[in-house]
């Protein structure tokens, strides 16, 4: 089946600093790849997504890229604020289903 | 479109009580997924049905755990006996067949079996 890995666990950034999370994918017939924001005790919410046929997706201050050949997919976001503090996690699309990533914790720094 | 519903909100039972998780799809998806969130294990896929029928159950954990879709604007997850290893927070998305099936999140349902 699928798996889906990312790093890192942490990452505390100064605020208007770049934050990068990278997340890799084991299936090459993944598809499909969203980014999910958790901000504590609320829901996953969706953020940005990915198909296979492009290779990158940009929102204002968050991006998102993909090499299918490495299989591996990153989301960067630019210029933080505080209120980017939250858990981020990676999926990949594996069938009907998605295989979720274990999570960033991103702390912005004031 | 009020979105994905659950209920309660928070639940705090007694080990060995029955406890029943309700859920809400957003009208017109035909997916629906049941996770549980905890810090040790992240989010972990239960079961998940499309119109209605489970498709793949794997990841409930034991037979204490079971799961129904009567009709498609209505789920139910079932713990019996709970444990205090259920602890955990559940939440419930759906999603809609075609394209690329982005998944809505519910707003989960903390549960805290002591």
């Amino acid at each position: 089946g699928e798996n889906v890995e990312q790093h890192p666990s942490t990452l505390s950034v100064q605020e208007g600093d770049s934050a990068v999370i990278k997340c890799t994918y084991s299936d090459s017939a993944s598809n499909y790849f969203p980014w999910y924001k958790q901000e504590l005790g609320k829901r996953p919410q969706l953020i940005i997504d990915i198909r296979s046929n492009v290779g990158e997706k940009k929102d204002q201050r968050i991006a998102v890229t993909l090499n299918k050949t490495a299989k591996h997919f990153s989301l960067h976001i630019t210029e933080t604020q505080p209120e980017d503090s939250a858990v981020y996690f990676c999926a990949a699309r594996w069938g009907q289903n998605f295989v979720f990533g274990p999570g960033t914790r991103l702390s912005v720094l004031p | 479109d009020a979105g994905v519903i659950q209920s309660p909100r928070h639940e705090v039972t007694e080990m060995g009580q029955e406890v029943t998780l309700r859920c809400k799809p957003i009208s017109g998806h035909d997916y629906l997924f049941w996770y549980r969130q905890t810090m040790m294990r992240g989010l972990e896929l239960l079961i998940y049905f499309n119109n209605n029928v489970p498709i793949d159950d794997s990841g409930m954990p034991e037979d204490r755990f079971s799961a129904k879709m009567p009709n498609a604007s209505f789920s139910t997850l079932k713990i019996q006996p709970s444990e205090p290893r259920d602890s955990a927070v559940y939440f419930c998305a759906s999603s809609k067949s075609g394209g690329f099936m982005e998944q809505y999140f519910g707003p989960g349902t903390r549960l805290t079996v002591t």
